[in-house]
């Protein structure tokens, strides 16, 4: 099966601009996650999907995150307008149900200058 | 709420040589816990979980890790290194009784020398 496929790969922008990133989970996967990598920090939760619905969001850290999951398959993480802080590499991940584990994406890596 | 430490950053190996990566967690309940790996250039993938049941977990490429709930414990260990076992190792764990997301350690960029 196709894995977890994360678009772009690699994006850098300027502080104040938009940037959108994509999720595409494999097929079935009702579960999508964000997470988050800030260079030499842990991996942080984002936030949860379940189909088209936002599970939980509590890790998003303000209001310039916008995640959508329309139709319940692919999903964007917007970030408007980007900071210098929000440069890190983003993951994505889906999942049948919890007890399946987790497929990641290779993560996209964001770079605000 | 949940926290993960993984206390060695980088570890340099010899091929041969054997393995053990620590991480605790700091949480009272019940847990599941995880080992995720990170080849370079890849992505993550789950080397092995532990749910309940035998707290020796065996994972794949060889690797194993025990829970030791006493010591809130999960520490990953192999007994011979390759150099293809060249990556970043992340530690995680997800309180049962709660949300689905896992929380991360830092984790630990391992190299092996060949």
């Amino acid at each position: 099966e196709a894995g977890v496929t994360q678009f772009p790969s690699h994006s850098v922008i300027e502080k104040g601009q938009t940037v959108t990133l994509r999720c595409d989970p494999i097929s079935g996967h009702d579960n999508l996650y964000w997470y988050r990598r800030v260079m030499g920090k842990e991996i942080k939760f984002l936030l949860h999907f379940v189909k088209e619905s936002k599970q939980d969001e509590s890790g998003m850290p303000n209001n310039r995150f916008l995640a959508e999951r329309t139709g319940g398959t692919y999903s964007t993480l917007k970030v408007q307008p980007a900071e210098l802080e929000d440069s890190g590499v983003y993951f994505c991940a889906s999942s049948k149900g919890f007890n399946y584990g987790y497929t990641f994406g290779s993560g996209t890596r964001l770079t605000v200058v | 709420a949940q926290s993960v430490s993984q206390h060695n950053h980088h570890v340099i190996l010899s091929e041969a040589a054997s393995l053990e990566l620590g991480c605790n967690y700091s949480y009272g309940g019940t847990v599941n816990l995880f080992w995720y790996v990170q080849y370079p250039g890849q992505h993550l993938q789950l080397l092995l979980k532990y749910f309940s049941g035998d707290p020796l977990v065996k994972g794949i490429k060889g690797f194993e890790a025990e829970f030791i709930k006493s010591k809130f414990s999960f520490n990953l260990r192999k007994p011979s290194v390759q150099w293809s076992d060249t990556a970043e190792y992340f530690c995680a764990v997800n309180a049962q009784a709660g949300a689905n997301n896992l929380f991360f350690g830092t984790g630990t960029r391992l190299t092996v020398i060949p």
